[in-house]
């Protein structure tokens, strides 16, 4: 698979519980991003990676967020005490370190809910 | 803080019409400027702009960087329904992209 791929695709959880999502990018692609899209806005810049160096946060990204790129491949981000405000959907991208004005490619989402 | 503004937020035609959508943006560091389409999923990549006044084209799809404007327009001519989507622009900067809010696009057969 050539794409970047997210999981999982859907999660529903209860208010207060933590959740974590996967993501995988194009496996030449030393960056990766994290951005949150809630109903009828543009997606949101949460954080990036440039392989595992987290290189910028967005205030967006509370203390309860926390993204990882362990060994500059796939990322996690966590979400603690998950709150209703969380619900949105979370998406992916990943480019590499020439193309990196070409724009990303995106992974479909995770769609968190949050009940 | 940057900050891109789209207009119009919705628009709704009839199939056969042409439409043009703007965006206008302050971002630090501009590079480039890119479109996306978004339907049910992930946005979907359109056209990259990096120099004013070259027109990028796609079939029934254009668009034009004004950079002294802070600017850009999408037209689309002879919509089909299959343009029901909403279109997002986003510049580069500050090395990632900032998205505006999107315009909702409706095309009526």
């Amino acid at each position: 698979d050539t794409g970047v791929s997210q999981d999982p695709r859907h999660k529903i959880t209860k208010r207060g519980q933590n959740v974590t999502f996967r993501c995988d990018p194009i496996s030449e692609h030393n960056r990766l991003y994290w951005y949150r899209q809630t109903l009828g806005q543009g997606p949101e810049f949460l954080t990036y990676f440039q392989n595992e160096a987290q290189l910028e946060k967005s205030r967006l990204l509370s203390d309860r967020f926390s993204a990882e790129r362990p060994k500059g491949s796939f990322s996690t981000l966590e979400i603690q005490r998950t709150e209703q405000g969380d619900s949105a959907m979370y998406l992916c991208a990943s480019s590499g370190a020439g193309t990196v004005y070409f724009g990303y490619t995106f992974g479909s989402g995770t769609r968190l809910t949050v009940v | 803080e940057d900050k891109v503004v789209q207009s119009p937020l919705s628009l709704v035609v009839h199939e056969g019409d042409t439409v043009t959508l703007n965006c206008s943006y302050e971002v630090t560091n501009f590079r480039s400027l890119l479109w996306y389409k978004q339907e049910k999923k992930a946005p979907t990549f359109l056209f990259m702009l990096t120099s004013s006044g070259i027109e990028k084209k796609s079939g029934r799809l254009s668009s034009i960087l004004d950079k002294k404007e802070l600017s850009s327009i999408l037209n689309i001519t002879a919509t089909q329904t299959g343009d029901s989507a909403i279109y997002l622009c986003a510049p580069f900067g500050n090395e990632k992209l900032t998205f505006g809010t999107g315009t909702r696009l409706t095309i009526i057969p």
